[in-house]
């Protein structure tokens, strides 16, 4: 069975910091890998994806990720973390149609102080 | 994005009772439809897969006699929690897929299940 880690469950930073959130996998097949985000009080919603192609993958809002598959990870990044970003970021993947059968990780809250 | 619509937003229900929640993709045709469920402080776990016009498979644990789940048309999936008990509070969560591959999946805004 797939598994999904992410090892930072609150992290604070201030304003212009840069942010990387760990995700780690465990699946032995080819993998579809996702970053969601939850502001307070609203919706999840995509942040990026991969599927196939560069394993560096830009998404909304100045987010990348970037998929190292000798290491399982697919750790979000962004360079300077804005009072906006305050939110819960969820790391997820999927084996098979892309969307399909979707395993997700704990979590991480994320708290931006200005 | 599209959008998927869940009602009701918060429900407190008495002990052995059951509760209807709806899903509805407002913007385009739901092909499939995921039903989750959210413990505190831990992650979305799917419950269901549901294909309009099909049933739904379970996944492993989730008992499908509890948990009833319908998606009799492209734009709408219930999910009935029968004869709830305090065990089953939770928050509950959907999402909604326009087709198969890399179609993606947009979710509801959830549904927190406090029996009582």
């Amino acid at each position: 069975a797939q598994s999904v880690s992410q090892h930072n469950h609150h992290v604070i930073l201030s304003e212009a910091a840069s942010l990387e959130l760990g995700c780690n996998y465990s699946y032995g097949g080819t993998v579809n890998l996702f970053w969601y985000v939850q502001y307070p009080g609203q919706h999840l919603q995509l942040l990026l994806k991969y599927f196939s192609g560069d394993p560096l993958v830009k998404g909304i809002k100045g987010f990348e990720a970037e998929f190292i598959k000798s290491k399982f990870s697919f750790n979000l990044r962004k360079p300077s973390v804005q009072w906006s970003d305050t939110a819960e970021y969820f790391c997820a993947v999927s084996h098979s149609g892309g969307y399909q059968k979707v395993t997700f990780g704990t979590g991480t809250k994320l708290q931006v102080i200005p | 994005g599209a959008v998927v619509s869940q009602h009701p937003s918060r429900v407190i229900c008495k002990s052995g009772t059951s509760v209807k929640i709806e899903c509805r993709s407002l913007d385009f045709q739901a092909t499939t439809m995921f039903w989750y469920r959210q413990f505190p402080k831990q992650s979305l776990m799917l419950m269901a897969t549901s294909n309009e016009g099909s049933k739904a498979t379970y996944e492993q644990g989730v008992e499908k006699d509890k948990f009833l789940i319908n998606h009799a048309s492209l734009t709408l999936s219930t999910l009935t929690v029968t004869s709830a008990h305090p065990e089953d509070s939770s928050f509950y969560i959907c999402s909604a897929s326009g087709g198969q591959g890399v179609a993606e999946a947009f979710f509801g805004q959830g549904t927190r299940l406090t029996v009582v």
